[in-house]
């Protein structure tokens, strides 16, 4: 299995509303990661976990909130956002060690903040 | 801090035209990754380049990693409506340890049949 899944697939929230995206993946991966991505930009890396512990962070706003509740999933906790914070939000994951390290994205969640 | 630059930003060739987009880094990179997005989709991972003068081929697509590990190429021959997408380059000057990859600008690729 080499797909990491992102839910929801849209998103549409209010400035003061409070909510998460969801990642999972069950590659055995022990690196996972959130990147934003506006249209026509390259992914921005935002959060990188690494064994369940947040180990970069790109100075983000505090409005985005990670959390790694264990080895196959990622959350990302949402509140009092921005319009211009509308954007794809991916999730990936990557082994750790080796020569190896791509990274497998997940379909990613299309925020929209209104 | 690390900076990765490519070009060309777009490239329209008609279908069985060949096409190359390339990637310069301003440090020296452990290793390069090469990913493409389709249009509405997400980066899908198609390559590691890790050795320097590394030359790899995937069918009709070709990647180079060039000598003092700073740049790399991805050229596609005789191109197909297939191939449409946004093709990023994407640095690693970590040795692998910190798990970052500086993403290129991308490259975007339309086909005319």
């Amino acid at each position: 299995d080499t797909e990491v899944t992102q839910t929801p697939k849209h998103l549409v929230m209010g400035m003061t509303n409070k909510k998460s995206l969801k990642c999972e993946q069950h590659m055995g991966h022990r690196a996972m990661y959130w990147y934003k991505q506006k249209a026509k930009k390259p992914p921005e890396l935002m959060f990188v976990y690494s064994y369940e512990k947040l180990s970069i962070n790109e100075s983000v706003p505090s409005r985005f909130s990670p959390e790694c509740p264990n080895s196959s999933l990622l959350n990302l906790h949402l509140h009092a956002l921005q319009p211009e914070d509308s954007a794809l939000y991916l999730c990936a994951s990557s082994k750790i060690g080796g020569t190896s390290n791509e990274q497998y994205f997940g379909p990613g969640t299309r925020l929209t903040v209104t | 801090g690390q900076q990765v630059m490519q070009i060309p930003q777009y490239q329209h060739v008609q279908e069985g035209e060949d096409f190359t987009t390339y990637c310069n880094s301003s440090t020296t990179l452990s290793n390069i990754q090469w990913y493409k997005q389709r249009p509405g989709g997400h980066p899908v991972f198609l390559i590691q380049l890790v050795k320097s003068g590394e030359v790899k081929k995937q069918k009709r697509l070709t990647f180079q990693f060039g000598e003092a590990k700073k740049n790399s190429s991805l050229h596609i021959t005789a191109t197909q409506t297939t191939d449409v997408g946004t093709y990023f380059c994407a640095g690693d000057n970590s040795g692998g340890s910190n798990y970052k990859l500086t993403f290129g600008k991308g490259t975007l690729l339309t086909v005319n049949p």
